[in-house]
């Protein structure tokens, strides 16, 4: 089976512009979490997803959304971007609505210039 | 306000050695507490979790104990290898949303 996968592994961007980041759950999985790792640092949490609704939203400014589509998969928005906001974005997925057993992807690393 | 504090930030052991890394969580509502390991420029990856109702929990060369009095819990890595080498965060649930906070990581190199 195939495990968390991520969308693009790398993407540059500059100050002001938007990005869509996308995660594809494991099979069977309905949760779908995003964490923002910048270097050096542990992941922060940003959303999390279960069966298309938000369950939870971290210390994140609006510019900052996320969906999540009836095949379970997710996107994260992030809208005028600033220097800031690179960083490694990780997506985990769970069976559960809670964040027990979380699978992560192997991450989108955004940088902005 | 939430918050999960690891020690030590990294830490040298001759193989064979054992570790210890100590992290302490802030809500006391808290109930859920996963260890990630995170290899250079990888994923990171659950090696073992306890919930709230236990004080500890054993698997091969890894273990985790919780004291939730004090608010702390700890991992011990045993009979360490060269391939336990990683970056080690402890995370601690949010009781209200379940959401997990990590600490900020510890990097453990083992010594041929």
């Amino acid at each position: 089976d195939a495990g968390v996968t991520q969308s693009p592994t790398h993407l540059i961007k500059t100050r002001g512009q938007q990005v869509t980041l996308r995660c594809s759950p494991i099979s069977g999985h309905k949760s779908v979490s995003w964490y923002q790792q910048v270097l050096g640092q542990g992941p922060q949490f940003i959303f999390q997803y279960y069966e298309k609704e938000e369950r939870g939203r971290g210390n994140f400014p609006d510019r900052f959304s996320a969906r999540q589509f009836p095949n379970y998969s997710s996107e994260l928005n992030v809208n005028a971007l600033l220097l800031g906001d690179s960083a490694l974005y990780l997506c985990a997925s769970s069976r559960t609505a809670t964040n027990e057993k979380l699978f992560f992807g192997s991450g989108t690393q955004l940088s902005v210039l | 306000g939430e918050n999960v504090e690891q020690h030590p930030s990294t830490l040298s052991v001759q193989e064979g050695d054992s570790a210890v890394i100590k992290c302490t969580y802030s809500d006391s509502a808290s109930n859920y507490f996963p260890w990630y390991k995170q290899e250079l420029g990888k994923r990171p990856q659950l090696i073992i979790d306890i919930r709230s109702n236990v004080g500890e929990k054993k698997d091969q060369r890894i273990a985790v104990t919780l004291n939730k009095t004090a608010k702390h819990f700890s991992l011990h890595i045993t009979e360490t290898q060269p391939e336990d080498s990683a970056v080690y965060f402890c995370a601690a649930s949010m009781g209200n949303t379940d959401k997990l906070i990590f600490g900020t990581g510890t990097r453990l190199q083992v010594f041929p």
